[in-house]
This record gives C-alpha cells, structure tokens and sequence, in this order.
C-alpha cells in the first residue's frame, strides 16, 4: 500500500514567487492534515480537511497561504507571494475516520521550502 | 489541547533499555496518548498509542499511571538505527482531531 506522497520534495524559490505543494494521502483516508516546521521552530499544524471540506484552518499563518482540497483527494497548499519566513519543512499526513479517538496519523516525507 | 514536556535529549547505549518520560498535566478525560519518532529529512512516524496502564506492541512499550498526568515510552535495547527525534503528543478528542507537536525528545544511540 502506498504511503503517504509529497512533492515536489525540495523547492528553491525567490521571495515573491509562488509555489504550490502537492500531497496525496492514503487511499481511502478522509482526514488530510499539512503542518509545518520552520527554522528550529516546532512542528506546527496549518489544517485539517475533511474529504474536502476544511475542518480546521486554524493554524494558517496568513491569507498568503491557500489550501484546497478537490474531488476529497489529493491536496495541494498554494504559497503566493512567497517570504523569507515562509522557508521550512512542510508535512502532510492522513488519517482514517477522524471521529475514532486515537487514530493513527500517516506523515509523508514532507516538502523542504527554502525562500531566497 | 494538553501541553507536554520532554527531556530536550538523551543518550544511550547500544542494547540498553530507553525510557523517555514526558509530562502532560492537563490531559483530558477524552485525550489518547501518542508517541511518535521522527528520523532527519522524514516525517513522523507512529510508534504507539495509549489511554492508560500499559500498551505494548513489536517496537515499544507505554507506561501510563493512574493519574495518567505522564507517560513513558520505553524502547527495549535499542540500536543505532533508533537515533531519532521522539515525540510525546496528547489530545485527538472527538473535538479537536489535529496533532500538537512539542520539541520532541533528541536520542542519540552510542555503538
């Protein structure tokens, strides 16, 4: 079974560029989650879909940063315009049913983003 | 969500045994109890996962008291290969189904 995918696995962008990261979850796993890790910084949840409905959004820094969602499948997190701050490791993971208390979290290899 | 506080990192030994404590004082009566390991240029992996007493499975074993204010994961003689980052997180109730990542626990295994 395939695991969770990411790509691209590193992008090298100038500040004001726009890039788009990609992450395609487990098949058949309704709960897709991206969270982040900057510079020495923890690792820090973004949002939550759910099929592909936004569940939590809570954590996204700014309105530069845009997540969708279509069909329930794949999902993708648009950086417009990028910044210097925005340069870290970013994580996608998926879930089964996310109404099950304790349910197992399945991280891709993440997306290393470097903004220059 | 409940904080928790690890050990900022640890070192052991080829074939010893590891327990890494973490705290959580404010768990909620709903909140499991997750451990998870992250290896350089990987995402985290599950290790296990609990609610109270004791779990264990081929990897590790967690310890969880009464209080179920902390937990201890326990790696049984470890290798090289378990140098990693351990993450202790807790929550995931039927409200919020999002992790919350503390600092994690730096292991470094010596030959």
């Amino acid at each position: 079974e395939a695991g969770v995918t990411q790509f691209p696995s590193h992008s090298v962008i100038e500040k004001g560029q726009t890039v788009t990261l990609r992450c395609d979850p487990i098949s058949g796993h309704d709960n897709l989650y991206w969270y982040r890790r900057v510079m020495g910084k923890e690792i820090k949840f973004l949002l939550h879909f759910v099929k592909e409905s936004k569940q939590d959004e809570s954590g996204m820094p700014n309105n530069r940063f845009l997540a969708e969602r279509t069909g329930g499948t794949y999902s993708t997190l648009k950086v417009q315009p990028a910044e210097l701050e925005d340069s870290g490791v970013y994580f996608c993971a998926s879930s089964q049913d996310g109404r099950v208390v304790g349910t197992e979290a399945f991280f891709g290899q993440g997306t290393r983003l470097t903004v220059v | 969500l409940a904080k928790t506080t690890q050990p900022i990192s640890m070192d052991s030994y080829e074939g010893q045994e590891v327990n890494i404590t973490c705290s959580h004082n404010n768990i909620a009566t709903n909140d499991y109890i997750t451990w998870y390991q992250q290896f350089p240029s990987q995402g985290p992996r599950f290790i296990i996962q609990g609610y109270k007493t004791k779990v264990t499975n081929e990897v590790a074993s967690l310890f969880i008291p009464a209080d179920r204010k902390s937990s201890t994961l326990s790696l049984p003689r470890v290798s090289l290969s378990d140098t990693a980052v351990y993450y202790c997180l807790v929550g995931w109730d039927t409200g919020r189904r999002a992790l919350t990542f503390g600092s994690g626990t730096r292991l470094q295994v010596q030959p």
